[in-house]
């Protein structure tokens, strides 16, 4: 069964400044990888997602991620935080494409200090 | 609808009492999710539904738990005689092929 580890729960950055948010992932073949945030009392929205191709996929609202097969990590970055992207962010992975369970890991809460 | 709708926003009952949550998909969407989020904690999978397959009931945490999908659209989940540790947010989400989940804003239930 695949799993997944973010392994910051908290992480404070000033804004402005880069961020990498943390996520590894355990699966035997090539996963399906997501990365999500959730702002205060809302839903999830995907940010980005990786299926093949490019190890480097962007996203919305500034961000991107690599996949690293040799670290079985996808971590999420951005070059300059803004206050609004204070918000959890949760990676996933899927086994096979978006009709199959995803797993989430714990969350990773981003506070921005101004 | 343009996006997935969950009902209601809020709810608090009182311990024991049964309640029903309702999630309407995304139109077109085959697959249909439910995940529990409790405090400060991550996802938690309840059960899934594909199309007329019979559903993923694997992560509901208790025979209390249920959830059903009339007409490959609509999804309702049941909490019978609910407990305190029932309280959480339950999100639904729905996909299609290779497109990942859209969450709906989840249910906010508190029991009391």
């Amino acid at each position: 069964a695949q799993s997944v580890t973010q392994p910051d729960i908290h992480i404070t950055v000033s804004e402005g400044a880069s961020l990498e948010l943390r996520c590894n992932y355990s699966y035997g073949a090539t996963p399906y990888l997501f990365w999500y945030v959730q702002s205060p009392g809302q839903g999830l929205q995907l940010l980005l997602k990786y299926f093949s191709g490019d190890t480097l996929v962007q996203g919305i609202k500034g961000f991107e991620a690599e996949f690293k097969r040799s670290q079985s990590s996808f971590n999420l970055r951005k070059p300059s935080v803004h206050w609004s992207d204070a918000a959890e962010y949760f990676c996933a992975v899927g086994t096979n494409n978006a009709g199959n369970m995803l797993t989430f890991g714990g969350g990773t809460r981003l506070m921005v200090k101004p | 609808g343009a996006g997935v709708s969950q009902s209601p926003s809020n709810k608090v009952t009182e311990k024991g009492k049964d309640v029903e949550l309702r999630c309407d998909p995304i139109s077109g969407h085959t697959a249909l999710y439910w995940y529990r989020q409790s405090l400060g904690q991550g996802l938690e999978f309840l059960i899934y539904f594909q199309g007329n397959s019979a559903p993923d009931k694997s992560g509901l945490p208790s025979d209390r738990f249920s959830a059903e999908r009339t007409g490959g659209s609509v999804s309702t989940l049941t909490i019978q005689r609910t407990q305190q540790e029932d309280s959480a947010v339950y999100l639904c989400a729905s996909s299609r092929a290779n497109y990942g989940y859209t969450f709906g804003s989840g249910t906010r239930l508190t029991v009391v």
